[in-house]
């Protein structure tokens, strides 16, 4: 069975400042990993995804995430915050391997960038 | 615009009544899931379909029921409606069966039970 465990429900950061989500997944198979982001009122649209290649994976909007297996970790950063980052964040695992065909999301994170 | 395409955008219903929602996958995608994003419980994968069959359920309850058409749309039926199952449905869609490389989302259906 797969998990995820987003361990912040809500991150609040000065806009220009450093972002750090964190994530922490388990899974019996090698892992598909993705962050989602939704904005108020908005669908929910695909950051980024790391699917067994590159560890470090770039995304949209200067976002970035590592995927480190030794400590089941897959916590998205921004080196600088906007105003318009403010949103919900989800961590979302997919197993490959596995008869597993649905994705399960963490509870999300709530972004808040203060002025 | 992601592509997919969900109808309506809202709903408002009486407690006992029944709905339907409908997706459109994004073009060339063969699989369609079923999500509900609730306050108390987050977001939960209801139900997917490949290519007309389903092809894995998770917390979907039997008062709820789905199904995928020929031309590869969608609808979710919800019956017997109470006032838990407010919340926002979400469909997304992916070109294959395991959503490998992600999912597309729909803009969701704001389903309030009065």
């Amino acid at each position: 069975a797969q998990s995820v465990t987003q361990l912040d429900s809500h991150v609040s950061v000065s806009e220009g400042t450093p972002v750090l989500l964190r994530c922490n997944y388990s899974s019996s198979y090698s892992p598909s990993l993705f962050w989602y982001v939704q904005h108020p009122n908005k669908g929910l649209q695909l950051l980024l995804k790391y699917t067994s290649a590159a560890t470090l994976v770039k995304g949209i909007n200067g976002f970035e995430a590592e995927f480190k297996k030794s400590e089941t970790s897959f916590h998205l950063t921004k080196p600088s915050a906007h105003m318009s980052d403010a949103a919900e964040y989800f961590c979302v695992v997919s197993e490959n391997g596995g008869s597993n065909y649905k994705l399960t999301f963490g509870k999300g994170t709530l972004l808040t960038v203060n002025p | 615009d992601s592509g997919v395409t969900q109808t309506p955008k809202h709903l408002i219903t009486a407690t006992g009544q029944r709905v339907t929602l409908r997706c459109s996958p994004r073009s060339g995608d063969l699989s369609v899931y079923w999500y509900q994003q609730s306050l108390d419980q987050g977001l939960q994968f209801l139900i997917q379909y490949y290519n007309g069959e389903e092809r894995a359920k998770g917390n979907i309850l039997e008062r709820f029921s789905a199904q995928q058409f020929p031309d590869l749309h969608s609808e979710l039926n919800l019956s017997s409606l109470e006032l838990g199952d407010s919340a926002l449905y979400f469909c997304a869609s992916s070109q294959g069966n395991r959503g490998l490389y992600g999912y597309t989302f729909g803009s969701g259906t704001r389903l309030t039970v009065v």
